[in-house]
């Protein structure tokens, strides 16, 4: 099946620093989509791509649909203790519904105080 | 609106045991998918639907039913429970189909000893 490789798995940051993370696939996707998950809650949807070069904001988060269709960027301004999370970024190749979405395996944010 | 809601909160099984899912969303979509949740896995599709009356297999169907009587209702039932299966459980609601935005109840954690 379909690989998402996320990186970086897991990030340190000082409060008020950007973050940046990115998603790599090895088939192209038509939409990507990027989630944040709190500890003991479902995945809450960020940011929504659906065309390559697209670049889209919400608040203190950009995200970018590669121009290859194969990645995904996201990324967090002036990092505030609630962003403090898991990131998820997940692809999809129908827009049809038949396949799900595939899921990154998550970014693990800490904001160091 | 409510939208994504997943009873029972947490479950523990014997192995060998059945027991259902529950999952309801009262947004009126169409599309509603089951996916687990593993450490270090990510999420992973088990079964969805793409309306009333129509299901179909994800990922990692093995061990799991479903069916689709109604718009709103999407049941995941486990026949024989293995400890394999111990995860947490999210269900997920779409308007438009899998490949666009999801949007996740609050799961379930089921643990079989």
């Amino acid at each position: 099946g379909q690989q998402l490789n996320q990186s970086p798995q897991s990030m340190f940051i000082q409060e008020g620093e950007d973050v940046s993370m990115n998603c790599t696939s090895s088939s192209i996707f038509n939409t990507w989509l990027w989630y944040k998950q709190d500890p003991g809650e479902g995945p809450v949807l960020l940011i929504a791509l659906y065309k390559a070069g697209e670049l889209t904001s919400n608040g203190r988060l950009t995200a970018q649909f590669g121009t290859t269709r194969k990645d995904s960027f996201l990324n967090i301004s002036a990092s505030i203790p609630s962003d403090v999370g898991i990131y998820f970024c997940a692809g999809a190749y129908s827009g049809g519904g038949a396949d799900g979405l595939t899921f990154g395996k998550g970014t693990h944010l800490i904001i160091q105080p | 609106n409510a939208g994504v809601t997943q009873t029972p909160k947490f479950q523990v099984l014997k192995t060998g045991q059945s027991m259902t899912l529950q999952c309801a969303q009262d947004m009126n979509h169409e599309y509603m998918s089951w996916y687990r949740q593993d450490p270090g896995m990510g999420l992973r599709l088990i079964h969805y639907s793409v309306g009333a009356g129509i299901t179909d297999q994800g990922e990692v169907p093995n061990g799991y039913n479903v069916s689709r009587s109604t718009t709103e209702d999407f049941p995941l039932r486990l026949l024989s429970a293995a400890p394999s299966q111990t995860s947490v459980y999210f269900c997920a609601s779409s308007y438009s189909g899998g490949g666009y935005e999801q949007y996740f109840g609050p799961g379930t954690r089921l643990t079989v000893t």
